[in-house]
């Protein structure tokens, strides 16, 4: 596809409930990010995948949070028993190389949750 | 002490002045340095980044860094209302993939 694209764009859920969002990079991406924004910050760093291994998981946020890339390109990123501190916007960003190349990173357009 | 601080904001400058942005980050061992622009309800956007002290120009803008007092800033030549976004400051330490993004500051170019 022309961009990062995230699904769903929106997501309501019960407090206690799973959510599963999904984030396709940019085809030939290497690197794929997850972020997490809440309203007048900045993006909270989560998790980094390089191709199919995550290599660094140190954002998430507690065991509720998990992510995977199987085949190195989609990934989803799950929330388990979500809590209303859970509502955030979420992004994806993928980026063509690693980092020391070009770091450039392209954003997805978010999935807004909201844990009722 | 945040990794990287900015100023919220806003910063309100009039059209055709020069708008400063400042950034500062805590750990010496950061490599790589980026200016993302955010306009309301849309994904971040680079359009600056900078590995090595000084400055470096793109257009109207001009990105300045400071390794010794660990600083970055942008500055907007000519500022036009399109400009008013918020300007995220994001940095990469040596050796680790993580890019931690600031707060962000607030710009608005008054007409």
């Amino acid at each position: 596809g022309a961009g990062v694209s995230q699904s769903p764009r929106y997501k309501v859920t019960k407090r206690g409930q799973d959510v599963a969002l999904r984030c396709d990079p940019i085809s030939g991406h290497v690197s794929l990010y997850w972020y997490r924004q809440a309203l007048g910050q900045g993006p909270e760093f989560l998790t980094y995948f390089n191709y199919e291994a995550q290599q660094d998981k140190s954002g998430l946020p507690n065991d509720r949070f998990s992510a995977e890339r199987p085949e190195g390109s989609i990934s989803t990123l799950t929330i388990q028993r979500t809590e209303q501190r859970d509502s955030a916007m979420y992004r994806c960003a993928s980026s063509l190389q690693g980092p020391g190349q070009s770091e450039k990173l392209f954003f997805g357009s978010g999935t807004q949750l909201s844990v009722l | 002490q945040k990794e990287v601080e900015q100023n919220s904001g806003p910063l309100s400058v009039p059209e055709g002045a020069i708008a400063s942005l400042n950034c500062t980050y805590s750990d010496r061992v950061s490599q790589s340095f980026f200016w993302y622009r955010q306009y309301s309800g849309k994904s971040p956007e680079l359009i600056m980044s900078i590995y090595s002290n000084g400055d470096k120009e793109d257009g109207r803008f001009t990105a300045q860094l400071n390794k010794a007092s660990q600083y970055v800033s942008l500055l907007i030549r000519d500022s036009q209302p399109s400009d008013s976004a918020t300007y995220l400051c994001a940095v990469r330490k040596q050796g680790y993939q993580k890019v931690t993004f600031g707060t962000g500051t607030k710009l608005q170019v008054i007409p």
